[in-house]
């Protein structure tokens, strides 16, 4: 499909284990934005990507979390030593941005991420 | 700190009347705003979007308002459809960068 896709859709670990998500944006978008989602909360911002770099990864909650996109297209995160609060679903959004403005984000579909 | 609030959780509208979602910001310098709407299990979607230059945006049944004195946007969905019956969460951001959500209005809209 054209869309964001995100994998898994769903995953369950145990406290204290490193997990992997991958969203792969659509072609061509240049902007990458991952975010958390709680029960009952809108979207939380992570990080943001702009090409291959992270151009804002202020909102990463802690060093445990990290990201990257060595090409520039698929975006992964990462996640270690996942405690129960890491439970939330992590959604993966990409743009078409030109320099200086703001492009309508596309949504994945999320991974829904529990930990035990 | 919450810089994007929705302070209204649910909202229920008679089919073929107004629906108007509230949102309020605090970030003067947010300069982008959008609406998405996001059914169960999915992503949200992009429903319209609004830059701090305008006041109003206009697209079809969805008109999303401005007021930056106050630091209050407003969509307004008319006629309001049965499918229009979703969450639909307000973002705001300074320059495309960092994107701010509210916390999400649950909209029903009764046949």
């Amino acid at each position: 499909g054209a869309g964001v896709s995100q994998t898994p859709s769903n995953k369950v670990t145990e406290k204290g284990k490193y997990v992997e998500l991958r969203c792969d944006p659509i072609s061509g978008h240049t902007a990458l934005y991952w975010y958390r989602q709680s029960l009952g909360q809108g979207p939380e911002f992570l990080i943001y990507f702009q090409g291959t770099g992270a151009a804002d990864d202020s909102g990463l909650p802690n060093d445990r979390f990290f990201a990257v996109r060595p090409e520039g297209s698929v975006s992964t995160l990462k996640i270690q030593r996942t405690e129960r609060g890491d439970s939330a679903v992590y959604l993966c959004a990409s743009s078409l941005m030109s320099s200086g403005g703001a492009g309508e984000q596309f949504f994945g579909p999320g991974t829904r991420l529990t930990v035990l | 700190d919450q810089q994007v609030k929705q302070n209204s959780p649910s909202l229920s509208v008679q089919e073929g009347r107004i629906s108007i979602l509230n949102c309020d910001y605090t970030n003067s310098m947010f300069d982008y705003f959008l609406w998405y709407k996001k059914y169960p299990a999915e992503g949200p979607t992009f429903l319209i979007s609004i830059s701090s230059i305008k006041d109003k945006n206009e697209d079809g049944r969805f008109t999303v308002f401005l007021n930056k004195s106050a630091k209050h946007l407003s969509l307004h969905i008319v006629p309001s459809q049965p499918g229009d019956s979703a969450v639909y969460f307000c973002a705001a951001s300074v320059s495309g960068n960092q994107f701010y959500f509210g916390t999400g209005t649950s909209l029903t809209v009764i046949p």
